[in-house]
């Protein structure tokens, strides 16, 4: 399976909390997204990262990639209540766009 | 601005009855299109997708079908539900112009029940 992995499967933080989500894949990427899905809901998408980037921020999120290590991590800062849902990465990796999905990490941000 | 409409939000139905779920996008033109299955707790899983009028791809052998009637709607169907079919089906689309290097959007999903 092409499928890459998530680590850990569940993380518990207090408010306030920095909370950091890893995702290993194992194909070649053109770009690594990360995803967020509310309970019951859609993904709505947080990031894209390009494989000749290295970090993006955008407001209290950052993401690294390490293309040698075929990794992504995804660091939420200072978290809050709201924050919490499951976390996806997905692997980019055709020119038609699909996307490949890990299996996420449940985020709880306990106020 | 960009939106994508699925429906219905839930959905049960018994074994061996036909099935329908319709996303249409709204206020862009060309995207590409992908119906998802997700079973509870997992990630998604990618069943069809297009990346024109009447072209589909399916990525898993399996008891669905899709459809790509008009540029901004995407349909799911079965002529007999299993079982299996139970999960949550999300429609998405991207642009299709530089596909390689675009987010998705997803919409609200269907929460389809088999009794």
């Amino acid at each position: 399976s092409q499928q890459g992995e998530e680590d850990p499967q569940a993380l518990s933080i207090q408010e306030g909390e920095n909370a950091t989500m890893n995702c290993s894949y194992k194909t070649s990427i053109n770009n690594l997204q990360w995803y967020r899905q509310n309970s019951g809901r859609g993904l709505v998408h947080l990031i894209l990262i390009r494989s000749n980037e290295r970090e993006k921020h955008s407001g209290r999120l950052r993401v690294t990639l390490d293309t040698s290590k075929k990794s992504s991590s995804l660091l939420i800062t200072a978290s809050r209540a709201a924050d919490t849902a499951s976390y996806f990465c997905a692997q980019g990796s055709s020119n038609t766009g699909k996307l490949i999905f890990g299996q996420g990490t449940t985020l709880q941000v306990k106020p | 601005s960009q939106t994508i409409h699925q429906w219905p939000a839930t959905l049960v139905q018994p074994v061996g009855s036909p099935l329908s779920l319709e996303c249409t996008v709204e206020g862009t033109s060309n995207p590409n299109l992908y119906w998802y299955r997700q079973a509870a707790g997992r990630g998604l899983q990618l069943l069809f997708y297009s990346v024109g009028i009447g072209q589909i791809s399916s990525e898993v052998p399996q008891n669905l079908s899709a459809s790509r009637p008009q540029d901004r709607q995407f349909i799911l169907s079965s002529k007999k539900l299993l079982l299996s079919d139970s999960g949550f089906y999300l429609c998405a689309w991207s642009g299709g112009q530089g596909a390689s290097n675009q987010p998705q959007h997803f919409g609200d999903g269907t929460r389809l029940s088999i009794l």
